[in-house]
């Protein structure tokens, strides 16, 4: 079956850089779109960026624009976050999801706790 | 960007009863629409997506409908399982928005 296992999380001190992986298994990789999701404790469910199946195409949330890059590895089934100058606010579990528009399968998330 | 708007953002309600969540577009997204539910401590489900198709495997009492900017979600029969936050979500142009999400008790 699909499986998203998101790795990557930790603490961070504010303005530090991260890279979060995503490893895929259970199904064509490189033939589905990927997506990071967020979400801040207590809080509701944000997007964050997609990217096309073969890597040709990606997208961002408006408000994270200019911080963050999607990318993805076909021959490893791995889809990346790097995320630059993070601040208090970006302390979320981040989540890796697949699917042509509608998100129809979900990692467990990994936390990421900006903190000095 | 399409802003999405859920009402109301928290709800009570008996089990057995008919649930409605509504959800409106800042503009027009055909029937581009997914509905999510994420149950306590639990990852988010899909539900619903091209507005009123269901996921395989969820329950028939969850139904979805609208198409441009107005979105429905209605549980026929309330279980006492369905409670959890709702999400509409947004596919029909990148950036994909939520919405800020409906929480469901059970009275």
């Amino acid at each position: 079956q699909v499986q998203l296992v998101e790795s990557g999380g930790g603490v961070v001190q504010p303005g530090m850089s991260l890279r979060l992986s995503c490893a895929a298994s259970g199904f064509m990789f490189n033939a589905h779109d990927m997506h990071w999701v967020r979400q801040a404790p207590g809080k509701g469910l944000e997007w964050m960026s997609f990217i096309r199946y073969d890597g040709s195409r990606h997208s961002y949330a408006e408000s994270l624009k200019g911080r963050l890059t999607i990318s993805r590895d076909n021959s490893k089934n791995t889809l990346y976050l790097q995320m630059n100058s993070l601040r208090s606010e970006d302390t979320a579990v981040y989540f890796c999801a697949k699917g042509y528009g509608a998100i129809d399968s979900w990692g467990q998330g990994t936390l990421v706790i900006v903190s000095s | 960007d399409v802003q999405m708007t859920q009402s109301p953002s928290s709800l009570s309600a008996s089990v057995g009863d008919r649930v409605t969540i509504a959800c409106r577009a800042s503009q027009g997204i055909s029937t581009y629409l997914a509905w999510y539910q994420q149950q306590p401590g639990k990852v988010p489900k899909l539900l619903i997506y091209s507005a009123s198709t269901l996921q395989s495997g969820v329950p028939s009492r969850f139904s979805g409908s609208g198409s441009g900017t107005d979105f429905t979600l209605t549980i026929s029969g309330l279980q006492p399982e369905d409670v959890a936050t709702y999400y509409c979500q947004n596919y029909r142009n990148a950036p994909y928005s939520f919405g800020q999400g409906t929480k469901l008790e059970i009275k």
